[in-house]
């Protein structure tokens, strides 16, 4: 069955450092998606990638972050000067044709630790 | 906005007993709902969703919800619990008129007692 892997599993990096999380969605998907979670908080919504644009960013999503799809594969989050409030397992999901009804799939996440 | 609201940060339950882990969501416009769960170390599977079709949805794993729009509710359960079924449990809306995100819930964590 198909799924989103994402790269790496875990992140260390040190505060003020620029991290880039990788994902790679199902193959035939159009819809990408970043989401994170805070150690025992919600899952959250950062981000909405359709047509190799963002649809729609939540307000965590501020200029220090950006998305990608570089290749037509990979799915890409950049953190550009990491802070320690940016600990967190960061998800990816992808989801295909039809933007209401279809079902996001998620992959296994990136637990980024800022020390 | 829309909301989702999960009672009960952490539910226990015997094996073979019901499991009721409850949803109240908040919306302006029909939503679409969903019940993801997460094992350890692991990421989000959907376990079901509602789409506007039959109000009672059946799910993966003998899970189903109930989708009741006059008490905004869409309670998850199963006859009989599992040790299997000790997971982590989000409910989550989504609306037909924006790019399909997800707001979560707080997030319940199931037990199953043998």
């Amino acid at each position: 069955e198909p799924e989103v892997t994402q790269t790496p599993s875990h992140q260390v990096t040190q505060m003020g450092q620029e991290v880039i999380l990788r994902c790679v969605p199902i193959s035939n998907h159009l819809y990408f998606y970043w989401y994170r979670q805070i150690l025992g908080q919600k899952v959250e919504f950062l981000v909405s990638f359709y047509n190799n644009e963002i649809s729609e960013k939540s307000e965590i999503f501020d200029d220090q972050f950006s998305v990608e799809r570089p290749d037509g594969s990979n799915f890409t989050l950049k953190i550009r000067s990491t802070k320690l409030e940016d600990s967190a397992m960061y998800f990816c999901a992808s989801k295909g044709t039809d933007s209401r009804t279809d079902t996001q799939y998620f992959g296994p996440g990136t637990r980024l630790t800022v020390l | 906005a829309q909301s989702v609201t999960q009672l009960g940060s952490h539910v226990s339950v015997s094996e073979g007993a019901l499991v009721l882990l409850r949803c109240n969501y908040s919306s302006s416009v029909p939503p679409y709902l969903f019940w993801y769960v997460q094992y350890p170390n692991q990421g989000l599977q959907l376990l079901l969703k509602y789409t506007s079709a039959a109000t009672l949805v059946k799910g993966i794993n003998g899970f189903e919800a109930e989708f009741k729009k006059s008490e905004t509710s869409f309670h998850l359960t199963k006859p009989s619990a599992h040790m299997s079924d000790a997971a982590e449990y989000f409910c989550a809306v989504s609306l037909y008129n924006q790019g399909g995100k997800l707001i979560f819930g707080q997030g319940t964590e199931l037990s199953v007692k043998p």
